[in-house]
């Protein structure tokens, strides 16, 4: 079985520029997440889909961060325009349920990440 | 202010040696989690602790979660230049995830 897939596993672009960082998550997975960790600070939840519908997106630092889940599939990640401070890894994780779910239905599965650096 | 905190940030150690790694907060977590990640990779869940003074054992890694469920420990035994690594431990705090910092774990042969 595939594993969650980012794409592109990095990227480097100018400040002012636009990104837009792909997730695949495990088939049949309905929850997917996307995290990010920037420079010396631990990984940071963003948002929460439940198949195509944002769950909480609390984490979304402001409106220059985009999520879209179209047909409850793959999800995008679009930062436009990019700022300095936005440059880090960003994680994409998914699984079957949400939550403490006996026999670890809800472990979260991790892709390998995208490493924005914005210049 | 980080939720989780995790110690120690960096840890070198000789192949062969035990050691133990700690995830604190202040509050409470209904379960706690320990991670591993390793460069260019995300994080692989190791192990979940639910119940407060649980100890769960992964062959040479031993994880216990507070009484409290306020902290939780990671020990491993007799390490191996595979253990090297980064350890994150995570939990439910609210309707998110939160991740400590991490513990970056070096195994020398």
């Amino acid at each position: 079985e595939a594993g969650v897939t980012q794409f592109p596993s990095h990227s480097v672009i100018e400040k002012g520029q636009t990104v837009t960082l792909r997730c695949d998550p495990i088939s049949g997975h309905d929850n997917l997440y996307w995290y990010r960790r920037v420079m010396g600070k631990e990984i940071k939840f963003l948002l929460h889909f439940v198949k195509e519908s944002k769950q909480d997106e609390s984490g979304m630092p402001n409106n220059r961060f985009l999520a879209e889940r179209t047909g409850g599939t793959y999800s995008t990640l679009k930062v436009q325009p990019a700022e300095l401070e936005d440059s880090g890894v960003y994680f994409c994780a998914s699984s079957q349920e949400w939550g403490i779910i006996a026999g670890g239905a809800d472990t979260q599965y991790f892709g390998p990440g995208t490493r924005l650096t914005v210049l | 202010t980080q939720l989780l905190e995790q110690s120690p940030q960096f840890l070198s150690i000789q192949e062969g040696e035990n050691l133990t790694v700690y995830c604190n907060s202040s509050s409470v977590f209904s379960s706690l989690q320990w991670y591993r990640q390793e460069p260019g990779e995300g994080p692989v869940l190791l192990v979940t602790v639910v119940t407060g003074g649980e100890v769960k054992k992964l062959k040479r890694l031993t994880f216990q979660f507070g009484d409290a469920r306020k902290d939780s420990s990671l020990h491993i035994t007799a390490a191996q230049t595979g253990d090297t690594g980064l350890y994150l431990c995570a939990g439910i705090y609210g309707q998110n995830f939160v991740f400590g910092p991490g513990t970056r774990l070096s195994v020398l042969p």
